[in-house]
């Protein structure tokens, strides 16, 4: 069975520093892509970034370049999502999902993590 | 433009038929997937490409695609469908990706 299995909640306060973590099972983990994707309190989901643990290239959303960094270690087939500077702002769910592809045109995302609630607050 | 635009919120008596659309420039290049989010549960992925859907999803999750718009049809709409769908798809640059903005689905 292929599973993203993520990290536990966190609760942080303003400035501190995260990374939460995303392990794939039961595929080729440098074969696809990881995406991750926030989701705030009673909002929609919003594309963070996306990390290819074959060569570990990565591109970020606007929104999101230079906030968040995407890594993984394919050694342990973990994907990890980080921030240096914590701010209120950032408190929302966050998911990792696989990327997979047919052709260019068709893409999506499966599985999703469970999700990692992360609570910034003073 | 890389934005994804999708109603609010739409209602369906129980065992009729539903539409939810989704409109995008990317979507005159890329196919939509659409993905379905329960309460205090990850999206789950209904329909992706033309018209693919993965082992599980039932058979009246359907999905089509005309110029920048997309659409996900619900054909007999049960309880267990009511959630929150986004769409989902590359955007015009073709590097990167986007969400709807959701649609809520009452089965009434």
């Amino acid at each position: 069975e292929v599973q993203l299995v993520q990290s536990g909640a966190e609760v942080k306060k303003p400035g501190e520093s995260l990374r939460i973590s995303c392990k794939g099972t039961g595929y080729a983990f440098t074969s696809d892509s990881i995406a991750w994707v926030r989701q705030m309190p009673g909002k929609g989901l919003e594309w963070m970034g996306i990390i290819y643990p074959g060569d570990s290239s990565t591109k970020y959303s606007p929104s999101f370049e230079g906030q968040v960094t995407i890594s993984a270690d394919k050694s342990i087939t973990t994907a990890y999502l980080q921030w240096t500077s914590l701010k209120a702002s950032d408190t929302g769910i966050y998911y990792c999902a696989r990327g997979q592809y047919l052709v260019r045109r068709t893409s999506w995302f499966d599985p999703w993590g469970q999700g990692t609630l992360v609570t910034v607050s003073s | 433009s890389s934005e994804l635009t999708q109603d609010p919120a739409v209602s369906v008596a129980l065992g009729q038929t539903v539409r939810i659309t989704c409109q995008g420039d990317s979507l005159r290049i890329y196919y939509a997937s659409w993905y379905q989010q329960k309460p205090g549960q990850a999206p789950v992925v209904v329909i992706y490409g033309k018209n693919n859907r993965p082992s599980g999803i039932p058979e009246r999750f359907s999905g089509s695609s005309s110029g920048n718009t997309a659409s996900l049809t619900i054909t007999g709409a049960q309880a267990d469908d009511e959630a929150d769908y986004y769409c989902s798809s590359r955007d015009s640059s073709g590097h990167q990706y986007v969400f709807g903005t959701g649609t809520k689905v009452t089965v009434l």
